[in-house]
C-alpha cells in the first residue's frame, strides 16, 4: 500500500475552518484517497473519499492537488465534536489483493478549543 | 440502525485464559475484518473474511483464530491470552472490497490481560 504522511497534531478554535493536510507522493493512478476519523473511545468512521476532483459531503470537503501527491481535508466550521484522530488512507479502486482492508497510519490528532 | 455490534465492550482476562470476541452486522455485508489498536497507534489487521466460510490472515494473526459460518457473524477467538494481546479490538464490515465502499466499524472491545 502507498504510504501517507500527516502531521501528528493540529489545533483549531470552535467555528473556525480546519485544513488537515496529507502527503502521498507515491500514490498510484488507481488509488482513491479516503479519510476516516476516530472520536474518543469509538471505532473509526468514514468521512469522505475522492480520486481526482474535489469532493464535498455533509461532513467535510476534500481538496486534491492536481498532481494527486497531496490532499487536504477541510472542516468548514469546527465544532467540539470534531475533536478526533483523522486518518488519510489510500485504497486501490478495485480492492486488488488488499481485499478492501484499510491500512492505518498514526493520523492527525485534532484538538478543538471552545 | 444497528450496523456493526461488538460484545463485550470491556473484558479483563488472566494470562492463559481464552475468550471469544463477538461481532455481528445487519447490513448483509460480504467483507468483514478484525483490527486491533494499541495505545497511540493506528489499527492493524488481524483477520478478514470475504464471505461465509472464507477467512484469511492479516498482518498480525498470531494468537488468534476466526470463523465465519454466517454472513452476519465473525467471531474472533483468543487462545492462551498473553499480555501482548492487551488492546482495543475493532470489527468492521463492507459490502464490496472496491474503494467506493466505506467500511463500517463497531465501537470496539477493550481487552486487558493481566
Amino acid at each position: 500500500d502507498a504510504k501517507t504522511t500527516q502531521p501528528n497534531s493540529m489545533e483549531s478554535n470552535e467555528e473556525e475552518p480546519v485544513h488537515l493536510p496529507c502527503n502521498h507522493s507515491t500514490i498510484s493512478g488507481t488509488d482513491y484517497i479516503h479519510w476516516y476519523r476516530q472520536l474518543p473511545s469509538q471505532g473509526p468512521e468514514y468521512v469522505i473519499h475522492g480520486l481526482t476532483s474535489n469532493v464535498n459531503n455533509r461532513m467535510a470537503s476534500l481538496a486534491i492537488a492536481e498532481d494527486r501527491k497531496s490532499s487536504t481535508l477541510i472542516l468548514h466550521r469546527a465544532t467540539l465534536r470534531d475533536a478526533a484522530v483523522y486518518y488519510c488512507i489510500l485504497r486501490d479502486y478495485a480492492g486488488g489483493t488488499s481485499y478492501g482492508k484499510l491500512t492505518f497510519g498514526q493520523g492527525t490528532i485534532l484538538t478543538v478549543h471552545p | 440502525n444497528a450496523g456493526v455490534t461488538q460484545t463485550p465492550k470491556f473484558r479483563i482476562l488472566k494470562i492463559g485464559q481464552s475468550m471469544t470476541l463477538q461481532c455481528t452486522q445487519d447490513m448483509n455485508h460480504n467483507y468483514m475484518y478484525w483490527y486491533r489498536q494499541d495505545p497511540g497507534m493506528g489499527l492493524k489487521l488481524i483477520y478478514y473474511s470475504v464471505g461465509a466460510g472464507i477467512t484469511d490472515k492479516g498482518e498480525v494473526p498470531n494468537g488468534y483464530n476466526v470463523s465465519r459460518s454466517t454472513t452476519e457473524d465473525f467471531p474472533l477467538r483468543l487462545e492462551l491470552a498473553a499480555p501482548s494481546q492487551t488492546s482495543v479490538y475493532f470489527c468492521a464490515s463492507t459490502l464490496r472490497r472496491d474503494s467506493n465502499q466505506p467500511q463500517h466499524f463497531g465501537d470496539g472491545t477493550r481487552l486487558s490481560i493481566l
